[in-house]
């Protein structure tokens, strides 16, 4: 079946620390893949998408590339300030189907 | 602000009762998802809907039922509710089916005790 695997948190980092968080799938198919994020109290927010292999995503300092090869859309940013701290969520979507699949999160505390 | 309204915020009710939760979409959107986040099972999918009409079906129990009006908006309906159904409950929109963009709304909290 379809599955999303993420890195388990917590991640902890210092404030304009590198951050990376892994994020790998399961899909028949060539999928669109994303990553949401969930600040406190809130809901889901599309973050960046990505809907072919070796399409990079980006919004807002971070990144992610569909790297089919390895079953990967690792979301990456270079200076993570305090208001990064939430949940991020991969997510696909299998082509022609209606679902989002969800890694279970990764909860970011940046320490100022 | 995604575009996407929820109502209620918080919804506390006791063991076998019946709640309505309510979505719109954003403007424009013709499709709604509902999907269910708890501590034990993450996000789930429940079902969708496009233009009125049932579209998609995921682990949605026999007990919860959905539908979408000609206004568009949605309604998720919980019935005979049950401790463990005790969850935050999105709704997401999106211009159509299929891969598109999917926009959350802020959710429902729901309490049962």
């Amino acid at each position: 079946g379809n599955s999303v695997t993420q890195m388990e948190g917590p991640v902890t980092l210092s404030e304009e620390a590198f951050l990376t968080i892994n994020c790998t799938y399961t899909a028949t198919g060539y999928p669109s893949l994303f990553w949401y994020v969930q600040y406190p109290g809130e809901g889901l927010q599309l973050l960046l998408k990505a809907t072919k292999a070796d399409d990079k995503g980006s919004n807002k300092g971070f990144e992610a590339t569909y790297r089919k090869e390895t079953t990967s859309f690792h979301l990456e940013k270079g200076s993570v300030q305090v208001s990064d701290s939430a949940v991020y969520f991969c997510a696909l979507i299998r082509q022609g189907a209606q679902k989002l699949v969800f890694g279970q999160g990764t909860r970011l505390t940046i320490n100022p | 602000d995604s575009g996407v309204t929820q109502t209620p915020k918080h919804l506390i009710t006791a063991t076998g009762q019946r709640v309505t939760l309510r979505c719109s979409p954003r403007s424009g959107d013709l499709s709604v998802y509902w999907y269910q986040q708890s501590l034990d099972q993450g996000l789930q999918f429940l079902i969708q809907y496009y233009n009125g009409e049932e579209r998609a079906k995921g682990n949605i129990l026999e007990r919860f039922s959905a539908q979408q009006f000609p206004d568009l908006h949605s309604e998720l309906n919980l019935s005979s509710l049950e401790l463990g159904d005790s969850a935050l409950y999105f709704c997401a929109s999106s211009v159509g089916v299929g891969d598109y963009e999917q926009y959350f709304g802020p959710g429902t909290r729901l309490t049962v005790t």
